[in-house]
């Protein structure tokens, strides 16, 4: 079993709309959890890192649920820019591999 | 600001050659992987180092080899290529401090293995 999971998709989702997904992480000795944005054909990149209370970054929301062992983003009116796929990690500690889950994809669509 | 400088950017090899892609960080980073990327299968890491002289598998390391003699370098090795090689190529680099805060990549490099 890979050590994060993830919904592939495609989500389909017209502009305006609020869309979530979630990823869920096997070890529950994972103490750091980040999600990244990859546009298509280029290098991902940091999106926002998850806290334990839950984390706003404008109309981006990540929160972690400890107890059922995923993370959520949330993201409110969506933009036709926010067309990509979105990657989830989960760590241990400061040696741990970095392990991406295969990543959601978004399609915005206008 | 070079970040993660990864080379080639295209590549196209006969089976059974072999080829080194390199990657170098100005950053001053411990940590440096290898992932490659193909459809449906999201990113898989290869090998990783944490720091000078410390390699280590990751999911997909058949085939490959890596070395760590400077902070700065992390060249990837394909010792005979084969077709289920052909793959997209992604070098990272992340700080040692705490618990890892950001993954930072280079462009990648398009490997076709004919």
């Amino acid at each position: 079993r890979k050590e994060v999971e993830q919904d592939p998709g495609p989500f389909n989702v017209p502009e305006g709309a609020t869309v979530a997904f979630n990823c869920t992480y096997s070890n529950s000795a994972s103490q750091s959890f980040f999600w990244y944005r990859q546009d298509c054909r280029k290098e991902p990149k940091l999106l926002m890192s998850v806290y334990s209370s839950g984390n706003e970054d404008g109309r981006f929301t990540a929160q972690l649920n400890r107890a059922s062992q995923y993370i959520s983003l949330l993201i409110r009116d969506s933009k036709l820019s926010d067309s990509a796929t979105y990657l989830c990690v989960a760590l241990m500690n400061r040696d741990d591999k970095i392990i991406f889950g295969k990543g959601t994809r978004l399609h915005i669509l206008p | 600001n070079a970040g993660v400088t990864q080379t080639p950017k295209f590549q196209v090899l006969k089976t059974g050659q072999s080829m080194t892609l390199q990657c170098a960080q100005d950053m001053n980073h411990e940590y440096m992987s290898w992932y490659r990327q193909d459809p449906g299968m999201g990113l898989r890491l290869i090998h990783y180092s944490v720091g000078a002289g410390i390699t280590d598998q990751g999911e997909v390391p058949n085939g490959y080899n890596v070395s760590r003699s400077t902070t700065e370098d992390f060249p990837l090795r394909l010792l005979s290529a084969a077709p289920s090689q052909t793959s997209v190529y992604f070098c990272a680099s992340s700080t040692g401090d705490g618990l890892r805060t950001e993954a930072f990549f280079g462009q990648g490099t398009r490997l076709t293995v004919v």
